[in-house]
């Protein structure tokens, strides 16, 4: 079964940083992209970041670039996204997501779905 | 960047009915759409991949249809846990966009 667990979400002062985590099992990692979606509250989905299979590839949402880095670790299984210079904006449900192959060309993205963990940037 | 829009953006029908929701592209996708359904409080679940497939355990009144610029998801017979928004999502090439959501209610 493939499970995904989100972790590192919290408050944080507009300004400051976080880094979430996204622990992954019950499939062979390396062998697929993976993705950040971000849904503000009452909002609609929003993806933010995705990274390739092997971690050499990714690429970012004009919203989030120059701000927020995705980086996969093939050994722990786990998914990260460095957000630095969080804005209100940034507010929201971030979740992890498991892509359909290597890369994310062409196959779908959202194949299976963290919890998601929350993200308050207020003062 | 090419924009995904859906409408409409919210419904109101009958148990039974047939439900359609389109998501239209501002340049052709070919067929690399998804379909998402996200009930009230709960994570968002893949329903359909490169614009028909119907992913695993997914019922078949769902379906979609359409490659280019314009596809369509239909609910054959709206069954009361269909209640929820659907999103369609573009994965030819980046950014990754979500339409808006389609809210459908009973």
């Amino acid at each position: 079964e493939v499970l995904l667990l989100e972790s590192g979400g919290g408050l944080v002062q507009p300004g400051g940083s976080l880094r979430l985590s996204c622990e992954a099992s019950g499939f062979t990692f390396s062998n697929y992209a993976m993705t950040w979606v971000r849904q503000a509250p009452g909002k609609g989905l929003e993806w933010v970041a995705v990274i390739n299979g092997g971690g050499t590839a990714m690429y970012y949402a004009d919203s989030v670039k120059g701000r927020f880095t995705i980086s996969r670790d093939n050994f722990r299984n786990t998914l990260y996204l460095q957000m630095n210079s969080l804005r209100a904006e940034d507010t929201a449900i971030y979740y992890c997501t498991k892509g359909g192959a290597v890369h994310w060309s062409y196959s779908p993205t959202g194949v299976a779905w963290g919890q998601g963990t929350l993200v308050t940037a207020s003062s | 960047d090419i924009q995904m829009i859906q409408s409409p953006s919210s419904l109101s029908a009958s148990v039974g009915d047939k439900v359609t929701i389109t998501c239209r592209s501002s340049q052709g996708i070919s067929n690399y759409l998804a379909w998402y359904q996200q009930k009230p409080g709960k994570v968002p679940k893949l329903l359909i991949y490169n614009g028909f497939t119907l992913q695993s355990g997914v019922p078949s009144r769902f379906s979609g249809s359409g490659s280019g610029t314009d596809f369509t998801l239909t609910i054959s017979s709206l069954q009361p846990e269909d209640v929820a928004t659907y999103y369609c999502q573009k994965y030819y090439s980046v950014p990754l966009t979500f339409g808006g959501g389609t809210k459908v209610e009973i």
